[in-house]
């Protein structure tokens, strides 16, 4: 199946510095979303972008979908304690499947960046 | 807000015991989802459904079966649990429309088969 390669997979920051991570792949994709997941909890919806080229806003996360619409981008700025935990990029490619919509409900996941804030 | 639930946080079976992980949001979404979340793995898709009744396998649905009987209800069921299906389980579900793809999860259930 598809492949979302996420970077870096762990990262240790100071309270206060900002942080980028991307996701890429080989393949186009029609929508970029990127969660958030606490340790033992599901993820939570952060930022989704339908656009090639959009940048999005969520408080103090910013969120690109790359121009060739094969990556994207978050960044967290002035981090802080609470913004620990795991970040997920998901992608949604074209239609596929018997069903003729069914197949563009299917999400492909990043494997995530490990986020620690060191107060 | 919406909101999805899972039956149980923390689950324990048996080798060969049959299993039911039972998931409902209260938004009417058409979509409903399974994966199961490992080490290294990320998350990987189960099952879905995109209407009652109906059901495609995800990438993994080997050892699995569901059951979408009511909009809201999205059954995960292991026939005959294994120890390899030892995982954290998330179920999502979302609209069917322009925003499709915004999933919302669950807050999973971990489950051990001894």
């Amino acid at each position: 199946g598809q492949q979302l390669n996420q970077s870096p997979q762990s990262m240790f920051i100071q309270e206060g510095e900002d942080v980028s991570m991307n996701c890429t792949s080989s393949s186009i994709f029609n929508t970029w979303l990127w969660y958030k997941q606490d340790p033992g909890e599901g993820p939570v919806l952060l930022i989704a972008l339908y656009k090639a080229g959009e940048l999005t806003s969520n408080g103090r996360l910013t969120a690109q979908f790359g121009i060739t619409r094969k990556d994207s981008f978050l960044n967290i700025s002035a981090s802080i304690p609470s913004d620990v935990g795991i970040y997920f990029c998901a992608g949604q490619q074209r239609s596929r499947g018997i069903y003729s919509g069914a197949g563009s409900y299917q999400l492909t996941f990043g494997k995530g960046t490990k986020l620690s804030v060191i107060p | 807000d919406v909101k999805v639930t899972q039956s149980s946080r923390y689950l324990v079976k048996r080798t060969g015991e049959k299993v039911f992980l039972e998931c409902v949001q209260d938004m009417d979404h058409e979509n409903m989802f399974w994966y199961r979340q490992d080490p290294g793995l990320g998350l990987r898709l189960i099952y879905f459904s995109y209407d009652v009744k109906m059901k495609e396998k995800g990438d993994i649905p080997e050892g699995y079966s569901v059951s979408r009987e009511k909009k809201e209800r999205f059954s995960l069921i292991l026939e005959s649990a294994s120890t390899n299906q030892t995982s954290m389980y998330l179920c999502a579900s979302s609209w069917r429309g322009a925003r499709n793809n915004e999933q919302f999860f669950g807050p999973g259930t971990r489950l051990t088969v001894l």
